[in-house]
């Protein structure tokens, strides 16, 4: 049961324009939400974060969009560089039984961004 | 400040062989998760410690097992090794203070089960 998901595997855009990365989820507990780049042969690394109680965070060039009654939020990346090129990975955190806090992933968008 | 360290970069085991892999959290955090992340799939997680006990567990069998040491490094284990157990594996470090506490990847283990 994938509590996130990410549909599209793939997204190829030019630089300078908008680059939007969607992602939805089901679980209604989830109360913060994050989008990790990775490129290859690194960790991820967190880009930009929101939670719960927003419905908007801006970071520079990254904007994300948390919609909870679509259970939806995407990334928007205004304008895409070639350096933006990596896998996308959206996030939920989660609290576990034991009371810890761990993230859900969903399967992660390759943007491409083509100069 | 130092990042979240991972040794070793890859690793080939056979099937039915053990497996420690290791990670040094960043300076002054307490907590570590595991990640493993399968080829094509976002990571899932395995388990966290905090202050040296197991935390919090995912859906992974108990031959996947930790430990934290007072340093706060940590050691994932992996008995009994089975060919879908090939893939990456990432460590996590937090510094659980309140509210969300952000987690910091290392690079990851590659981890082939032939």
């Amino acid at each position: 049961d994938q509590q996130v998901k990410q549909n599209s595997p793939s997204l190829s855009v030019q630089e300078g324009r908008i680059s939007i990365l969607n992602c939805d989820y089901t679980n209604s507990m989830f109360d913060y939400f994050l989008w990790y780049k990775k490129y290859p042969a690194e960790g991820p690394t967190s880009l930009i974060s929101i939670s719960s109680i927003k419905d908007k965070n801006e970071d520079g060039r990254f904007t994300v969009f948390l919609n909870k009654s679509a259970k939806h939020l995407s990334l928007h990346i205004v304008p895409s560089q070639p350096g933006d090129s990596a896998v996308y990975f959206c996030a939920a955190s989660a609290v576990t039984q034991g009371g810890s806090e761990k993230l859900v992933f969903g399967k992660g968008t390759k943007l491409t961004v083509n100069p | 400040e130092t990042g979240v360290t991972q040794s070793p970069t890859h690793l080939i085991k056979t099937r039915g062989q053990q497996v420690t892999l290791r990670c040094s959290s960043q300076s002054g955090h307490n907590t570590v998760s595991w990640y493993q992340q399968a080829l094509g799939q976002g990571p899932q997680f395995i388990f966290q410690y905090y202050r040296e006990e197991e935390n919090g567990r995912g859906n992974f069998p108990p031959r996947f097992s930790g430990l934290q040491f007072p340093n706060y490094s940590s050691e994932l284990n992996v008995n009994a090794l089975e060919l879908d157990d090939s893939a990456l594996y990432l460590c996590a470090s937090s510094l659980v203070v309140s509210g969300y506490n952000e987690q910091f990847f290392g690079p990851g283990t590659r981890l082939t089960v032939l």
